[in-house]
């Protein structure tokens, strides 16, 4: 078992439609969760950053984290065609630098 | 804040030459730098881990001869390819952290193309 799961999708949605992305794990030690963006051919870009469990908003986007259920998920309101993009989820655990990355979930918003 | 910049963002290089890529942390002194390689529609391959003034850690399966990493600063690592060959062209991508927390914040990455 890999030790973060992602659909790579891709995920095709209409102009604002809620775009749900979500990743699943295996440590149980993990404790920062991190959500990046990135588009064709650039390095990816920080969207959320959330430690244990709970929900972050900003913006339109919203991050959940359910430690009890290994399982983070990220919500994008009112989507628009610049959200196009592939997500990658990534996580680490306390006082360990290396990030675990899912395989990345390609969204489309179609105008 | 937290801005990451790499040099060169693309480059076309000959078999057999050496290319090296320079990171930046444009706002803060990053503690520790990383570098990665991503092959197209695949996610993030860790290839090493540097500290300021210390030895690269590599991991399993990236020749550390092959791929010399630099720290020499707080702001600025360097990856030199060396003796480049065609299955080394990929996308070169540097992030780096600030030590505070674990977050990780990355390079707009550098193309190489070896020919």
């Amino acid at each position: 078992q890999k030790e973060v799961e992602q659909d790579p999708g891709p995920l095709s949605v209409p102009e604002g439609a809620i775009v749900s992305l979500n990743c699943t794990y295996s440590n149980s030690a993990f404790q920062y969760f991190m959500w990046y963006r990135q588009y064709s051919r650039k390095g990816p870009e920080l969207l959320m950053y959330t430690y244990s469990s709970g929900n972050k908003e900003d913006g339109r986007f919203t991050a959940q984290v359910d430690k009890s259920s290994k399982y983070i998920s990220l919500f994008i309101r009112d989507s628009q065609p610049s959200d196009s993009a592939t997500y990658l989820c990534a996580m680490s655990a306390t006082g360990n630098n290396r990030l675990a990355f899912g395989k990345g979930n390609q969204v489309v918003v179609i105008p | 804040g937290a801005v990451v910049s790499q040099h060169p963002s693309w480059v076309i290089c000959k078999s057999g030459t050496s290319v090296k890529i320079e990171c930046r942390s444009l706002d803060f002194q990053a503690t520790t730098m990383f570098w990665y390689r991503q092959f197209p529609k695949q996610s993030l391959m860790l290839m090493a881990t540097s500290n300021e003034g210390s030895k690269a850690t590599y991991e399993q399966g990236v020749e550390k001869d092959k791929f010399l990493i630099n720290h020499a600063s707080l702001t600025l690592s360097t990856l030199t390819v060396t003796s480049a060959h065609p299955e080394d062209s990929s996308f070169y991508i540097c992030s780096a952290t600030t030590g505070i927390t674990d977050t990780q914040y990355f390079g707009p990455g550098t193309r190489l193309t070896v020919l």
